[in-house]
């Protein structure tokens, strides 16, 4: 079936990069998703890229997909401490499903020391 | 801006005792969702609701589960029995014409 996987961990500096990455299986998948949940609260849209795109730039996000691959990541330029949180990647089902059902990744904690 | 609203924010239960989770989705949206996530553990899908019916439910979705439209704003999940594996944070998600789904801020299920 279908399975999205990310690591579980990110540490950077303030200021530098950071690159978050996240596997799936599902190539049918239409959108990719990338959602940031800060503490204690819910799922904040932060940006998606169609299946038939490589790449997608907003503001200080960067969206790559290899779909050879199947792996997406997402770049943060000029990390600030209030981008700690933990970044969820997601995948519409695909043809498994006509619904547009998401299958999340396990998220990855961001963390961003001053 | 729009956004989902779910209540309460928190809902602590006793075993076998009925609850009904909440939620107002954006209000030209047209299709909904319910998730939930296990303490430490991915968000998983429930159900999705679609013109006033079940479009696609999980394994998880069993016939504890129900899910209601009963007006034309509010969007409820109700557990008939609860169980202790039932605490979670329970998520409400709802789209329109795209497919990008929108989530509230969820509520967290303690079953005791």
């Amino acid at each position: 079936g279908e399975d999205v996987e990310q690591s579980l961990f990110l540490s950077v500096r303030e200021g530098d990069s950071s690159v978050i990455n996240c596997t799936y299986t599902d190539s049918s998948s239409t959108y990719l998703y990338w959602y940031k949940q800060e503490p204690g609260a819910g799922l904040q849209l932060l940006t998606y890229i169609f299946s038939n795109m490589d790449m997608k730039q907003d503001q200080r996000l960067t969206v790559l997909l290899n779909k050879k691959d199947k792996h997406l990541s997402l770049r943060i330029a000029d990390t600030q401490t209030g981008d700690s949180a933990i970044y969820f990647c997601a995948e519409t089902a695909g043809s498994s499903s006509n619904t547009g059902k998401l299958i999340f990744g396990q998220g990855t904690t961001l963390q961003v020391k001053p | 801006e729009p956004e989902v609203t779910q209540t309460p924010s928190h809902q602590v239960t006793q075993m076998g005792q009925e609850v009904i989770l909440r939620c107002v989705p954006i209000s030209n949206h047209l299709y909904f969702y319910w998730y939930r996530q296990i303490l430490g553990q991915k968000v998983e899908f429930l159900v999705s609701f679609y013109n006033n019916e079940i479009s696609e439910k999980s394994e998880i979705f069993d016939d504890q589960f129900s899910v209601e439209r009963p007006d034309g704003s509010n969007f409820t999940l109700k557990i008939r029995s609860t169980k202790l594996e039932d605490s979670a944070m329970y998520f409400c998600a709802s789209s329109g014409q795209s497919d990008t789904q929108y989530f509230g801020p969820g509520t967290r299920l303690t079953v005791l």
